[in-house]
């Protein structure tokens, strides 16, 4: 089946630095990544859709110039949170849906962001 | 606004017991249904889809779907505690690249 492998799977940063988070479908193009954040014991939230080859766009109250994302090509798609700040913490989750088959969400194992 | 609704539970079922998860949507032009599965601390894994009235099955799973009704269900039978997660309804994206809505979870918990 449709497999997005998702990196790195927990990062500790500091405060006031970059980290970027990637997804990679392995054995589909993904015409179309969604990036959520997921806070504990609460549901997925969207924070973006993005498109192959154009810009992301982004759900309201979802700052774009601080959730940089980036989808380049098919089997990649990228999530940067600049000047991470502690409430920035959450778990980020992407997943993908093919450009043909079954119409379907696969998720990557998401990543877990600890900012200090 | 789409939704989707579920009851967050938390569900308590015995261990071999049936599982009962609901949902219902808002929607009526939806044509596509999924279950998803989260453990704590994991990310949601695909565990049935359904695009027609009636039932499905897969192993211990049966997903039921009543457009008229708006009403998708999950059933679990002879439960086990590895069942223990919160379950994802989703109703799938008309157009391929729109967001599929989810509803909050159900937390079931599976009592050894």
């Amino acid at each position: 089946g449709a497999v997005v492998s998702q990196h790195p799977s927990w990062v500790i940063c500091k405060s006031g630095t970059s980290v970027k988070i990637e997804c990679r479908s392995l054995d589909f193009q993904a015409t179309t990544m969604f990036w959520y954040r997921q806070f504990p014991k609460q549901s997925l939230m969207l924070m973006a859709t993005s498109n192959e080859g154009s810009k992301a766009t982004y759900e309201q109250g979802v700052e774009k110039d601080k959730f940089l994302i980036n989808h380049a090509s098919l089997t990649l798609s990228t999530l940067t949170v600049t000047s991470a700040h502690p409430e920035d913490s959450s778990f980020y989750i992407c997943s993908g849906v093919a450009r043909s088959g079954a119409n379907v969400l696969t998720f990557g194992a998401g990543s877990r962001l600890t900012v200090l | 606004q789409k939704e989707v609704e579920q009851n967050s539970g938390p569900l308590s079922v015995p261990e071999g017991a049936i599982a009962s998860l609901n949902c219902t949507y808002s929607d009526r032009g939806s044509q596509s249904f999924f279950w998803y599965r989260q453990y704590s601390g994991k990310s949601p894994e695909l565990i049935m889809s359904i695009y027609s009235n009636g039932d499905k099955e897969d192993g211990r799973f049966t997903a039921q779907l009543n457009k008229a009704s708006q009403y998708v269900s999950l059933l679990i039978r002879d439960s086990q505690p590895s069942d223990s997660a919160t379950y994802l309804c989703a109703a799938g994206a008309l157009v391929r690249g729109q967001n599929f809505v989810f509803g909050p979870g159900t937390r079931l918990s599976v009592l050894p």
